[in-house]
């Protein structure tokens, strides 16, 4: 089955605490993004990846990283979290025509 | 830059009754337009698209057309079920690298 998969679905952690985020897609695509999703601004991006070893900023960068290694796999990094990354964060891969498949979505929230 | 605007939520209704969300985007480029839905939940999943102008999109009883003259992909549904409550987001994309642009999403409450 075609299929994006985010872990974790939910974290707590608190200040400061480097946590990854994991994101994997068996669709062979070469487009992946993230995104956070927050009451009342939709969902913004905040990196993407052309392709492997190919990374650029979205539209809220700061405070993440990412890196794309290999093409199935597009952590996302943040090395000194703040409450206010606390949010709803997305991953997704660009298949044909231009469509996204998201994946399942991960819960977090920062102390 | 690129925009996408959705009308606000939520969107109230009783089943059966005819929906319309309202969205218009920048027209820079020759962008391919969608409607993606969200469940409660779940993450994004595309309802339906279209390439160019004048396209009908059409999924599951909702229908979009591709309106280069006002800017416009309105979706609709003419008689939503409980099951259709979810949040509707609009989305363009252009330009040879296709990064989207999506709309701060619609929510739609179906009361039975």
């Amino acid at each position: 089955e075609a299929q994006v998969t985010q872990n974790p679905r939910y974290l707590i952690t608190v200040t400061g605490k480097k946590l990854t985020v994991t994101c994997s897609q068996n669709m062979n695509h070469e487009y992946m993004s993230w995104y956070r999703q927050d009451p009342g601004l939709g969902l913004r991006q905040i990196y993407y990846s052309m392709n492997v070893e190919v990374t650029d900023k979205g539209d809220v960068p700061e405070g993440y990283k990412v890196s794309r290694k290999e093409k199935r796999n597009f952590p996302l990094i943040l090395e000194s979290p703040s409450p206010n990354q606390t949010s709803l964060y997305f991953c997704a891969s660009r298949g044909d025509k231009n469509i996204q498949y998201f994946g399942a979505g991960t819960r977090l929230s920062v102390l | 830059g690129d925009s996408v605007t959705q009308m606000e939520g939520p969107v109230t209704l009783s089943e059966e009754a005819f929906l319309t969300i309202n969205c218009t985007y920048t027209a820079t480029g020759y962008p391919s337009l969608f409607w993606y839905v969200q469940y409660p939940g779940e993450g994004l999943q595309l309802l339906l698209k279209a390439t160019k102008a004048d396209d009908k999109g059409s999924n599951k009883g909702f229908e979009a057309t591709y309106r280069k003259e006002t800017t416009s992909f309105h979706l609709e549904k003419g008689s939503v079920q409980v099951s259709d409550s979810a949040v509707y987001f609009c989305a363009r994309a252009s330009g040879g690298s296709y990064i989207p642009t999506f709309g701060r999403g619609t929510s739609l409450i179906v009361h039975p």
